[in-house]
């Protein structure tokens, strides 16, 4: 079946750590993205990327980074730079145009 | 900037009780407006996406409105099954990015 994996599904960061968090899609996207949710608020966009080897910074880039060298795999990194950064990580993937985005069953991060 | 609000933030029904979601958007030329459930602890899924005012969109017990200011999820009979955060999300004219309102919470009581 098509999807999107991310792993792991719990993690935990120390301080100053680097961590990162992956996303697989098997439905042949051009499109994916992270996201970012916190409780009692919608989704905040992070990072996303149209094609491979291009990404844009979303609304809260700062203290993240990203790389697209597959079509399938789009990696989130959270740097020690990120002060808060407990919350729960949601990877999307969509095709072309207005085409709904579909998303991963998420990574809770939180800090040891 | 683009902008989407949901209301109620939380909504307690009884088994069979009719009701509605309000989604209302700010969005410079909308590409569409798309419907999720959110079960606890996994990722959105996907329900409906309405393109343009006037569209109707169903699923079993729910229907999805579109207005030029607003959309509307009515939930018709629900089931203890129907309870979750539904999300509703506006894509503008920044090709690929939706704007999400915070959520609506429902719980269906038998």
């Amino acid at each position: 079946d098509g999807g999107i994996t991310q792993s792991p599904k719990y993690l935990f960061r120390k301080e100053g750590q680097n961590v990162t968090l992956s996303c697989e899609q098997n439905l042949n996207h051009d499109a994916m993205y992270w996201y970012r949710q916190d409780p009692g608020q919608g989704l905040r966009l992070i990072y996303y990327s149209q094609i491979v080897n291009d990404f844009q910074k979303g609304d809260i880039a700062e203290g993240y980074s990203v790389s697209r060298e597959k079509k399938e795999s789009f990696p989130l990194t959270v740097t020690s730079a990120q002060k808060n950064p407990t919350a729960f990580y949601l990877c999307a993937s969509s095709g072309q145009g207005s085409q709904p985005q579909h998303f991963g069953d998420g990574t809770r991060l939180s800090i040891l | 900037e683009d902008q989407v609000t949901q209301s109620p933030e939380a909504l307690r029904l009884q088994e069979g009780e009719s009701s509605s979601l309000n989604c209302s958007y700010t969005v410079s030329g909308l590409r569409g407006l798309f419907w999720y459930r959110q079960d606890p602890g996994k990722g959105p899924e996907f329900l409906f996406t309405l393109y343009s005012a006037g569209e109707e969109k169903e699923k079993e017990r729910l229907k999805a409105t579109l207005t030029k200011k607003e959309s509307f999820l009515h939930i018709t009979a629900p089931k203890p099954e129907d309870s979750a955060t539904y999300l509703c999300a506006a894509g503008g004219t920044s090709y690929g990015k939706l704007t999400f309102g915070q959520g609506t919470i429902l719980t269906v009581h038998p």
